[in-house]
């Protein structure tokens, strides 16, 4: 189907190393969030984009965080120097238009496992 | 700041009971509240969205609540079978956040 793709969709790693996580999101959907679940938690928002630019970063935890969208529709979540609490299950969710805002429901991947050592 | 707090945390429940689950919040200061299933090895899907205070929604078997006076919403499950097995996850929309509860685990034993 052509819903939203995430990959991979298990990545281990070691201490130290650097991570990209890639969502597809749905054909003509403008917006695109990030969200992390760690264990026992629910998810927690990190970045919000709204076509090109990042409309709102504010949940990403530090500045080893950094995601993009260039064209618009794919976006990088790229992780630096990975520590063991960044473990956790990384959603990745797309929305038709800012214009269907918090009523609109959000459509999910299935979320990368990412897995530090 | 908003505050999502989901009871049960895990349910298990016979296959044909019904049930149902609790989503709180001590603030009606948002926009909406979502209501996600997430299975296993599947990708969140939205069951409601709903805005008003007395809202009420249906989906097959599956309805849900929302009482914002109060700060409630409840998630009804009629005859549960196996395949409602899943993990059920709250949210407020403040804006184009969401702020997730940690969610109901439903089990259902045939």
């Amino acid at each position: 189907g052509a819903g939203v793709s995430q990959t991979p969709s298990n990545k281990v790693t070691e201490k130290g190393k650097y991570v990209e996580l890639r969502c597809d999101p749905i054909s003509g959907h403008t917006a695109l969030y990030w969200y992390r679940q760690s264990l026992g938690q629910g998810p927690e928002f990190l970045i919000y984009f709204q076509g090109t630019g990042a409309a709102d970063d504010s949940g990403l935890p530090n500045d080893r965080f950094f995601a993009v969208r260039p064209e618009g529709s794919v976006s990088t979540l790229k992780i630096q120097r990975t520590e063991r609490g960044d473990s956790a299950v990384y959603l990745c969710a797309s929305s038709p238009a800012f214009g269907t805002g918090p009523t609109g429901e959000l459509f999910f991947g299935e979320g990368s496992r990412l897995t530090v050592l | 700041i908003l505050n999502v707090e989901q009871s049960p945390q895990s349910l298990h429940v016979q296959e044909g009971d019904s049930t149902n689950f609790t989503c709180s919040f001590p603030s009606s200061n948002f926009y909406a509240l979502h209501w996600y299933r997430w299975e296993t090895a599947k990708s969140p899907e939205a069951l409601f969205v709903m805005t008003l205070n007395g809202d009420e929604k249906k989906k097959g078997r599956i309805s849900a609540t929302l009482n914002t006076k109060e700060g409630y919403s409840y998630l009804y499950i009629k005859g549960s079978q196996p395949e409602d097995s899943a993990t059920y996850l709250c949210a407020l929309a403040g804006s184009y956040q969401l702020t997730f509860g940690k969610g109901t685990k439903l089990s259902v034993i045939p």
